[in-house]
């Protein structure tokens, strides 16, 4: 079946623009999560969701990130007045059930952002 | 910042040889996940491993858990080119509403 999907594949933004990445997870998976990995990092959490809701977004490292997930599949992540340090790949990954985590997160291809 | 150190960062082996990779944590899990990462491209899952198992299998690959010393490790049985990789561990913390924490990785390069 098909799996997570990512787009756009690759972003790049000039210094103070704004720019939207979309995830559209598995079909009926539950969570979605948003990680960013920096380059020859692990990824890091950005932020949760259990359907529609917002449960953890605690890894957003300023307000200038904002994410939205409205009827509880596509998910769309936003940064606002991008900066070179936002320079990453961006990684959607969902999975089955929400709750404490004994399901497998299945990861997207990711967006690869370049902020210049 | 992360909660997971590999261990080693880099490992250069020859096709057929075994490869380990160590990971560490600190915090009570629910599971540890392994990943692989392709140069470039996504995450792909390998294999899940609870905090109530100590070994589990899947192909050529074999995963510990030792919760007493917060540690894991990857082993990989008779290596291919195409094992070449980036691969992560990853926790699932107690109470922490199933967001993973990932380690750093070890890149792993398997040569013909």
């Amino acid at each position: 079946g098909a799996g997570v999907s990512q787009s756009p594949r690759y972003k790049v933004a000039k210094r103070g623009q704004d720019v939207a990445l979309r995830c559209d997870p598995i079909s009926g998976h539950v969570s979605l999560f948003w990680y960013q990995q920096a380059l020859g990092q692990g990824p890091e959490f950005l932020t949760y969701f259990q359907n529609e809701a917002q449960l953890d977004k605690s890894g957003l490292p300023s307000d200038r990130f904002f994410a939205e997930r409205p009827e509880g599949s596509v998910s769309t992540l936003k940064i606002q007045r991008t900066q070179q340090e936002d320079s990453a790949v961006y990684l959607c990954a969902s999975s089955q059930t929400g709750g404490a985590g004994r399901e497998t997160q299945y990861f997207g291809p990711g967006t690869r952002l370049l902020v210049l | 910042s992360q909660q997971g150190e590999e261990d080693p960062q880099a490992l250069s082996i020859q096709e057929g040889e075994n490869a380990t990779m160590n990971c560490s944590y600190k915090t009570s899990i629910n599971n540890l996940q392994w990943y692989r990462q392709n140069s470039g491209r996504g995450l792909v899952h390998l294999i899940l491993i609870r905090s109530n198992e100590r070994e589990k299998h899947s192909g050529r690959l074999r995963v510990t858990l030792d919760t007493s010393k917060k540690s894991s490790s990857l082993l990989i049985t008779a290596s291919r080119a195409a094992d070449t990789a980036s691969y992560f561990c990853a926790t699932d913390a107690r109470n922490q509403g199933g967001k993973l924490i990932f380690g750093q990785g070890t890149e792993l390069s398997v040569k013909p």
